[in-house]
């Protein structure tokens, strides 16, 4: 069975603070992704990676930053938390080279203080 | 810039009715058309796609239909079901690139 995993569900972080969201992929992508999701506003990109080390930013990247140094792994990094930052952080995988489905994990959902 | 509109926002429909969901695309370029359900608390899941070159598709009480002239399309769900209550995406994008464009969700109630 397919597998996305999110590190966290829920996190309380105060403003200034730095945050860490690690996301697992057990499919051997090569594509990962983040999404950020607020109502009304769907889900946005804020950074893909088509490869280890690779990166490229979405239509957010402003506040965040990424790391990817293991296939499998793609971090999600707030350098310093702010309440505009408060969301649901959703983490996705796929294929390389096709265009298809994206496997999301369940998300984390950041309240910044 | 590329988007998608989705329409409508919330949707409430008796047990047993259909259901509607409408999203026009911008990117003339664009090929894939996914859609996704989120159930509440859950992660967002691909329930039908289209590609550019299929008119319909259909599993079993789920439909989607594709109009690329008028650069819009639909799903359909017949005989609506209480489980099918959830927030529905819809998405654009293009082969060779990565960038998938979604609408705002539409969250549909199935009243009992």
């Amino acid at each position: 069975d397919v597998k996305v995993t999110q590190s966290s569900r829920y996190l309380v972080k105060r403003t200034g603070e730095k945050v860490f969201l690690e996301c697992v992929q057990d499919m051997d992508h090569e594509n990962m992704f983040w999404y950020r999701q607020d109502p009304g506003l769907g889900l946005r990109l804020i950074y893909f990676s088509y490869d280890v080390k690779m990166k490229e930013k979405g239509d957010i990247p402003e506040g965040y930053s990424v790391s990817r140094e293991k296939k499998e792994r793609f971090s999600l990094i707030l350098e310093s938390a702010s309440t505009n930052q408060t969301s649901m952080y959703l983490c996705a995988s796929s294929l390389e080279g096709y265009t298809g489905e994206l496997f999301f994990g369940e998300g984390s959902r950041l309240t910044v203080l | 810039g590329e988007n998608v509109e989705q329409h409508p926002s919330t949707l409430s429909v008796q047990e047993g009715d259909s259901a509607v969901i409408k999203c026009t695309y911008s990117d003339s370029a664009s090929n894939y058309f996914p859609w996704y359900k989120q159930e509440l608390g859950k992660r967002p899941q691909l329930i039908i796609d289209i590609r550019s070159n299929v008119g319909e598709k259909k599993d079993q009480r789920i439909a989607v239909t594709l109009n690329k002239t008028a650069k819009h399309f639909s799903l359909h769900i017949t005989e609506t079901q209480p489980e099918d209550s959830a927030v529905y995406f819809c998405a654009a994008t293009t082969s060779g690139t990565y960038k998938y464009i979604f609408g705002t969700g539409t969250r549909l109630k199935v009243l009992a």
